[in-house]
């Protein structure tokens, strides 16, 4: 069936280090990509998506460049900040008739100073 | 703009109680509206989408129900409240017109613990 795979977390990092949180998905079709984040206490934001193949969502400087051959959105981050600690979520939608996202399980982040 | 309300922002009940959590949905008409659990250590889950007044699509077989009486209203219930329905209950929006890739806005969620 369809779905989203995320990397389990926690992922505890160092400020200014370099972050990747992987996702896969599989859908038939060509879906759109999305990462949505979760700061602590809050709902979620989207923080990024695209919506074919190739295309590089960007924001904050976190990036995702969807790509069909490996089925992969993986998210990445030149240099993190405290402030990035939070949850990330994997998600897509398309699914025929169906209007809503399918979300992965999330990744939760700790970036420590 | 377009602003989500949802209420309340913890809840904790006993097991056998009924449940109503309400969101609301500001400066737009005819939105996409969802209910997503978050259960501890887990993702979310799709709960129900509805895309107009009285359409309610159930994704996971559950005791929850939901409920659409006005346009930008989204209502979630219970008869009877299971120790399993505890989790953090996210409610959010999204424009009815776009495509299915429209971005989703989230509200602030209730935390529901059933004891």
């Amino acid at each position: 069936g369809n779905s989203v795979t995320q990397m389990e977390g926690p992922v505890t990092l160092s400020e200014e280090a370099f972050l990747t949180i992987n996702c896969t998905y599989t859908a038939t079709g060509y879906p759109s990509l999305f990462w949505y984040v979760q700061y602590p206490g809050e709902g979620l934001q989207l923080l990024l998506k695209a919506t074919k193949a190739d295309d590089k969502g960007s924001n904050k400087g976190f990036e995702a460049t969807y790509r069909k051959e490996t089925t992969s959105f993986h998210l990445e981050k030149g240099s993190v900040q405290v402030s990035d600690s939070a949850v990330y979520f994997c998600a897509w939608a398309g699914g025929t008739g169906r209007r809503a996202l399918t979300f992965g399980s999330g990744t939760r982040l700790q970036v420590q100073p | 703009s377009q602003t989500i309300h949802q209420w309340p922002a913890t809840l904790v009940q006993p097991v056998g109680s009924p449940l109503s959590l309400e969101c609301t949905v500001e400066g737009t008409s005819n939105p996409n509206l969802y209910w997503y659990r978050q259960a501890a250590g887990r993702g979310l889950q799709l709960l129900f989408y509805s895309v107009g007044i009285g359409q309610i699509s159930s994704e996971v077989p559950q005791n929850l129900s939901a409920s659409r009486p006005q346009d930008r209203q989204f209502i979630l219930s219970s008869k009877k409240l299971l120790l399993s329905d505890s989790g953090f209950y996210l409610c959010a929006w999204n424009f009815g017109r776009g495509p299915a890739n429209e971005k989703l806005f989230f509200g602030s969620g209730t935390q529901l613990s059933v004891l």
